[in-house]
């Protein structure tokens, strides 16, 4: 079925690293996402992979994806306060010609 | 920089009263999504457009809900009557490509909608 799965919460000091998890359904899947919803706002793609690759950095941002495990993982170095918010995960492509998006994870940023 | 706009950001209504939200995407963006999000979920398609036919509105239930996109620019959702379980953030998305494209949409604010 579609079910895109997130830990719900990861609290992390400012300026260390953020690990973000996500495991997906379809291994058919073209492209996976990760998405960044702040309070009140709508959501705003922050990266994505393609299946082919295993690796994307794009500044402070790294994704990894094991398509083997089906796994997908967002790291965000020297973290800030403002990368508070809810991070999603999301899968497109193979099975479902749509976007299916995971419940999302909290990351809270404390000094 | 361009954005999806959303009217109205916030709605309260009672239930058994009916609703309507808006949209309107990117100027050249022909594709077109309503989605859903309950608080502590992500959120789920309700409906796709491409221009102004309709792609996937398998998740939208029919019996309430409708959405259009006569000119194939802006959008209107429409539920009528509203319950309880309605209540939600109803987010409008577009896109630049057709269906099958790389999935960067972009998102209005959405409008929350409170059922009473």
């Amino acid at each position: 079925g579609e079910d895109v799965e997130q830990s719900l919460f990861l609290s992390v000091r400012e300026g260390d690293s953020s690990v973000i998890n996500c495991t997906y359904t379809d291994s058919s899947s073209t492209y996976l996402y990760w998405y960044k919803q702040e309070p009140g706002a709508g959501l705003q793609l922050l990266t994505y992979i393609f299946s082919n690759m295993d690796m994307k950095q794009d500044q402070r941002l790294t994704v990894l994806l094991n398509k083997k495990d089906k796994h997908l993982s967002l790291r965000i170095a020297d973290t800030q306060t403002g990368d508070s918010a809810i991070y999603f995960c999301a899968e497109f492509g193979g099975g479902y010609n749509k976007l299916i998006f995971g419940a999302g994870t909290r990351l809270a940023v404390h000094p | 920089e361009a954005e999806v706009a959303q009217s109205p950001r916030y709605k309260i209504t009672e239930k058994s009263q009916a609703v309507a939200f808006w949209c309107d995407p990117i100027s050249g963006h022909a594709t077109l999504y309503w989605y859903r999000q309950i608080l502590g979920q992500g959120p789920e398609l309700l409906v796709q457009f491409q221009d102004e036919s309709v792609v996937d509105d398998s998740q939208l239930p029919k019996d309430r809900f409708s959405a259009e996109r006569l000119k194939g620019v802006d959008s209107t959702l429409k539920i009528q009557p509203a319950e309880l379980g309605d209540s939600a953030m109803y987010l409008c998305a577009s896109s630049l490509l057709a269906t099958g494209n790389t999935g960067e949409l972009f998102f209005g604010e959405g409008s929350r909608l409170t059922v009473l």
